[in-house]
Parts: C-alpha cells; structure tokens; sequence
C-alpha cells in the first residue's frame, strides 16, 4: 500500500552488525505492527505500538514509533541468521480494525 | 493452541474451477479477515468479520469472490470462476483484542495457482 512506505526495500548485512527499518505514514497512526515473514510461511507477530514515544523491545529487536505517530523504526542489535526475512508494518490508520501494510523489507544476514 | 489454521496449504486449479479455501480461528478471537498477498501489490484486505457478521468487504476484487463465516470457528473464501490473476497466497488471520493487546495473528497461508 502506497499509504505506509517502508525503506529500505531490501537489506543485506553481516552477521553481528546492527541494522534499521523504517516505516512511514502521511496520516497518524492509530495502532503500528510489525510483522516478521519467511517465504512460504504466514507472519508472525513481533510488536504493536500506539503511543506516541512509544518503545518496545523483544530480545534483540526494538521497535519505536515518534511522537506525532506517523513514523516507526524497527532496530535489531547483533544480527543474528535467524533475523534473516521479510518485515512488514501494518498500520490502523482509521481507528477501525483495518490494517494496511508496507511493502515489507526484505533482510538477508551473510555469515 | 494451534494457532490460525488454514486448508489446503496448496491448491493448483485450472481457470473456471471453482476454489474454496478454508479457516479456524483461533479459539476465543471474535474477529476474522482475509487478506491476500502478491508480488505486485504486496498484502491487501479483503474482507473482514465480527462476531462471524461480515463488516468491510470494500477489498474483495469482483463478484467472483464470496467469504461466508457460518460459526465462530470456520470460514471460507470461495472463488468462482477462478481466473490466473487470482493467483496469489491468501491468508487469513484472527484477532485478539483486550485492554492490554489488540493483535491479529495470521495462519500459513493457502498459495492459489490457477492456470
């Protein structure tokens, strides 16, 4: 969806090094998710965000969404093969239960 | 729990054949959508339930596509007539919501092939 556009498309990094994903919004973002793909598997669940200044953090992953909530990072410390997949944002950005996505990043961590 | 199940995970079919794919919730999550992702347009809503009442179905593309949700633990997503455009991976996915979390949790998948 041209509504959430997430950068970049497609990331390659070595293992052990950190990395960003990005996710941005021209409208406020009610409610931000992301999500973790790999080919041939559904997504599963990482984070969601609502608040403005929000910051959340599972393992190695952080996700934060700024304060005018029209923008989230997605960072990962110490990159890890298993990191390695698609990441995709979704956003509820009516208040309903609609969610519209990013594109998705495409990650590959090289040993 | 199982987690969002989906049937068949795999469905070749020829163009005009009737396609029927399948989903059970999981246990306890009231809401249900069904989405489909592809190349070219990335993962789009199609339709979505509450309390198996369909609520928004604005993404689902023609008449040729029809979603029931009998009871609060199947739903179908029926093609018919299937067309080569139609080929895509369809999820669908269930939502948990409370004070505390508002999550949709999404099954495997079903990748349609309609030649």
């Amino acid at each position: 969806s041209q509504e959430l556009e997430q950068s970049p498309q497609s990331l390659i990094v070595q293992e052990g090094k950190n990395l960003t994903i990005n996710c941005t919004s021209s409208k406020t973002l009610y409610g931000l998710y992301w999500y973790k793909q790999k080919y041939g598997e559904g997504l599963i669940f990482l984070m969601m965000l609502q608040k403005g200044g929000e910051e959340k953090s599972h393992e190695k992953i952080t996700a934060k969404l700024d304060e005018k909530k029209q923008q989230s990072s997605l960072h990962i410390t110490a990159s890890q093969p298993s990191h390695a997949g698609i990441y995709l944002c979704g956003a509820d950005l009516q208040g309903a239960q609609k969610l519209v996505f990013g594109q998705g990043t495409r990650l590959t961590i090289n040993p | 729990d199982a987690g969002v199940i989906q049937s068949p995970r795999h469905e070749v079919t020829e163009m005009g054949q009737e396609v029927t794919l399948r989903c059970k919730p999981i246990s306890g999550h009231n809401s249900l959508f069904w989405y489909r992702q592809t190349m070219m347009r990335g993962l789009e809503l199609l339709i979505y339930f509450n309390n198996n009442v369909p609520i928004d179905d604005s993404g689902m593309p023609e008449d040729r596509f029809s979603a029931k949700m009998p009871n609060a633990s199947f739903s179908t997503l029926k093609i018919q007539p299937s067309e080569p455009r139609d080929s895509a991976v369809y999820f669908c996915a269930s939502r948990s919501r409370s004070v505390f979390t508002d999550t949709q949790y999404f099954g495997p998948g079903t990748r349609l092939t309609v030649l």
